[in-house]
């Protein structure tokens, strides 16, 4: 069974930094694209970013909002993916979703999330 | 930048058919998703590739596609399937719907 249980979350003042992770297991993790997926209080579901399989590459792409502020690594070892944020605005108060990502030519999608975990950034 | 249009609310009664639009330019293009999310739970795929149901999703999803619209189709619709429905595609980068609440009456 597919399992991914994010942790790290919690209030942190704006400009502050704060490192989410997400354990995973039940599948083969380091062959697997993982991305984060975030969704503001009340609101609707937003793209943060990836990080691709290293025999992908390796490499990372991020959503506009976050790109330079926010850093997505992994440790295949330890079946890990994290999130790095830094210069954290107000507007990044959400729950954090981990995802694994499967895409192809013309499609990319999620197929198993975490069940979250909240940041709120507020001083 | 890319956006996907979906309506804010849908309402049926139960027993009968619900269908969520979700419209987009780049959708005859790329395949388009929908997720399921209930209040205090993450979202659940619930189609993909406009029309392929996963594993485990009940036969009463289905959806479809024409030119620049995708449709979620619930018939029968159930109690349970109160929830929000989001649309999701990509271009340059992964985009999502705004979300539409199907209220079951």
């Amino acid at each position: 069974e597919v399992q991914l249980v994010e942790s790290g979350g919690g209030l942190v003042k704006p400009g502050g930094s704060l490192r989410l992770s997400c354990a995973a297991s039940g599948f083969t993790f380091s062959n697997a694209w993982m991305s984060w997926v975030r969704q503001a209080p009340g609101k609707g579901l937003e793209w943060v970013g990836r990080i691709k399989s290293k025999t992908d590459g390796g490499t990372t792409d991020y959503a506009a909002p976050v790109k330079g502020r926010f850093t997505i690594s992994r440790d295949d070892s330890k079946n890990t993916l994290y999130l790095q944020m830094n210069s954290l605005k107000t507007e990044d108060t959400a729950v954090y979703y981990c995802t694994t990502e499967v895409r192809g030519s013309y499609y990319v999608y999620f197929d198993y999330w975490g069940q979250g975990t909240l940041v709120t950034v507020s001083s | 930048s890319y956006e996907l249009t979906q309506p804010p609310s849908v309402s049926v009664s139960p027993g009968q058919t619900a269908r969520i639009t979700c419209s987009g330019d780049a959708l005859p293009k790329q395949y388009a998703y929908w997720y399921q999310q209930k209040p205090g739970q993450a979202p659940v795929l619930v189609i993909y590739k406009d029309s392929e149901r996963p594993s485990g999703i009940p036969e009463r999803f289905s959806g479809s596609s024409s030119g620049t619209t995708v449709t979620l189709t619930i018939s029968g619709v159930q109690a349970e399937d109160e929830a929000d429905y989001y649309c999701q595609s990509a271009d340059s980068t992964v985009v999502f719907g705004g979300g539409t609440k199907l209220t079951v009456l």
